[in-house]
């Protein structure tokens, strides 16, 4: 079964820590995405990527920023945690050729801030 | 920019019952997809159905069918015997399409769906 795999379920880490939320997929697919999701906000895009060593901002990318160095694992890096930071994170591949594919999603992680 | 409306926060259905969830978009581009998500309390995110805006006929899965109005930019989602299972939030989204590579997705801020037995 494909599957795209976030590292942590649920995280808490303190005001200031870097912290990495790693996201691997096993469908080599050429594109991937983090997500942030608040309620009553919906999905908004931080970052993504659509070739190794690429990525482009998305439309929230302040605070973060991403690395993706080998195909299949995509990182998403918070330099200083900040508590309006706290929230869920979701991460989601594609193939390059796209067309009417559907995203795959991570099962997301749950980062609190404190 | 394109953006996603889904205008009700909040919706309730009986068990058994049809309920139309709705979402609207605004895009220039004549060409695009568009999709429903559910995501239930597990917050594995689950592609419901698929419409290709090129295509006039509305996609159909199952108990969930839509109704794709691209003139008024209308992207409704139908979910006929609605089931306990059914209850989750639902997400409307749309992507362009791009020359060589994929469109991010867009979504709407979501749907939260109760369903009553």
């Amino acid at each position: 079964d494909v599957k795209v795999t976030q590292s942590s379920r649920y995280l808490v880490k303190r005001t200031g820590e870097k912290v990495f939320l790693e996201c691997v997929q096993d469908m080599d697919h050429e594109n991937m995405f983090w997500y942030r999701q608040d309620p009553g906000l919906g999905l908004r895009l931080i970052y993504f990527s659509y070739d190794v060593k690429m990525k482009e901002k998305g439309d929230i990318p302040e605070g973060y920023s991403v690395s993706r160095e080998k195909k299949e694992r995509f990182s998403l890096i918070l330099e200083s945690a900040s508590t309006n930071q706290t929230s869920m994170y979701l991460c989601a591949s594609i193939p390059s050729q796209g067309g009417s594919y559907g995203y795959t999603f991570g099962s997301g992680t749950r980062l609190t801030v404190v | 920019a394109q953006t996603v409306t889904q205008s009700q926060p909040e919706m309730s259905v009986q068990e058994a019952e049809t309920v139309t969830l709705s979402c609207t978009y605004d895009t220039s581009e004549s060409d695009y997809y568009l999709f429903w998500y559910k995501q239930p309390p597990s917050r594995q995110m689950i592609l419901v159905i698929r419409q290709e805006a090129y295509k006039q006929q509305n996609a159909t899965e199952n108990r969930f069918s839509v109704n794709f109005q691209k003139a008024a930019k209308s992207f409704s989602l139908k979910i006929s015997d609605s089931q306990l299972g059914d209850a989750a939030m639902y997400f409307c989204a749309y992507r362009g399409l791009r020359q060589g590579g994929s469109e991010k997705l867009v979504f709407g801020k979501g749907t939260k769906l109760t369903v009553n037995p």
